[in-house]
């Protein structure tokens, strides 16, 4: 099967800008997670997707937000860009239980 | 709040040691622990996980130990080679919701051959 993808792989934006993060799953995967990571906070969870119903949430503000389509295919937003909002984001899918399966991650870089 | 401490945070051995890595949890409702290889540049690999049911699980060099009453668990790799050179991740599940997962902070292992 093949696994996690991610698009794009690199972005540069700038802050005040808003910017959309796309994960597709291993095929009959139906869970999506989201992380972020960066060097001073290490992997922190952002939220996570099941059949197309956020499941979980992590402690972000609320300008990082999500959706999971029909086909389990999962997007993240995030509006007013901050120059701290510059990590790799990964995303990670599952069939519905524990074990997760990462993307190779988007690295955003907020100038 | 929940948090995952990790231990130590840089490790060197020689090729053919054995590695340890140390975590503690803080959530008593985690039942679910999985350790994640990041090698330079690459996505996290889940090299191997237990749960809260088990208290020992290995895979070839690979073993995990996991003890409730102390909310700790332990990485060990025997027989180390250059190639499991990496940054080694410990994870626990928050709030019973196992999809939810609360990471370490990261242990570099160099292992000098």
């Amino acid at each position: 099967k093949a696994g996690v993808t991610q698009t794009p792989r690199y972005l540069i934006k700038t802050r005040g800008q808003q910017v959309t993060l796309s994960c597709s799953p291993i095929s009959g995967h139906r869970s999506v997670s989201w992380y972020q990571q960066t060097p001073g906070q290490g992997l922190q969870f952002l939220f996570e997707y099941f059949s197309e119903t956020q499941r979980n949430k992590g402690n972000f503000p609320g300008r990082f937000s999500g959706r999971q389509f029909s086909n389990s295919r999962s997007e993240m937003n995030v509006s007013t860009l901050e120059l701290g909002d510059s990590a790799l984001y990964l995303c990670a899918s599952s069939p519905g239980g524990e074990t997760q399966y990462f993307g190779p991650g988007t690295r955003l870089l907020v100038l | 709040g929940e948090n995952v401490e990790q231990h130590p945070s840089t490790l060197s051995v020689q090729e053919g040691d054995s590695a340890v890595i140390k975590c503690t949890y803080s959530d008593s409702a985690s039942n679910y622990f999985p350790w994640y290889k990041q090698e330079l540049g690459k996505r996290p690999q889940l090299i191997i996980d237990i749960r809260s049911n088990v208290g020992e699980k290995k895979d070839q060099r690979i073993a995990v130990t996991l003890n409730k009453t102390a909310k700790h668990f332990s990485l060990h790799i025997t027989e180390t080679q250059p190639e499991d050179s990496a940054v080694y991740f410990c994870a626990a599940s928050i709030g019973g919701a196992t999809n939810k997962l609360i990471f370490g902070t990261g242990t570099l292992l160099a292992v000098q051959p």
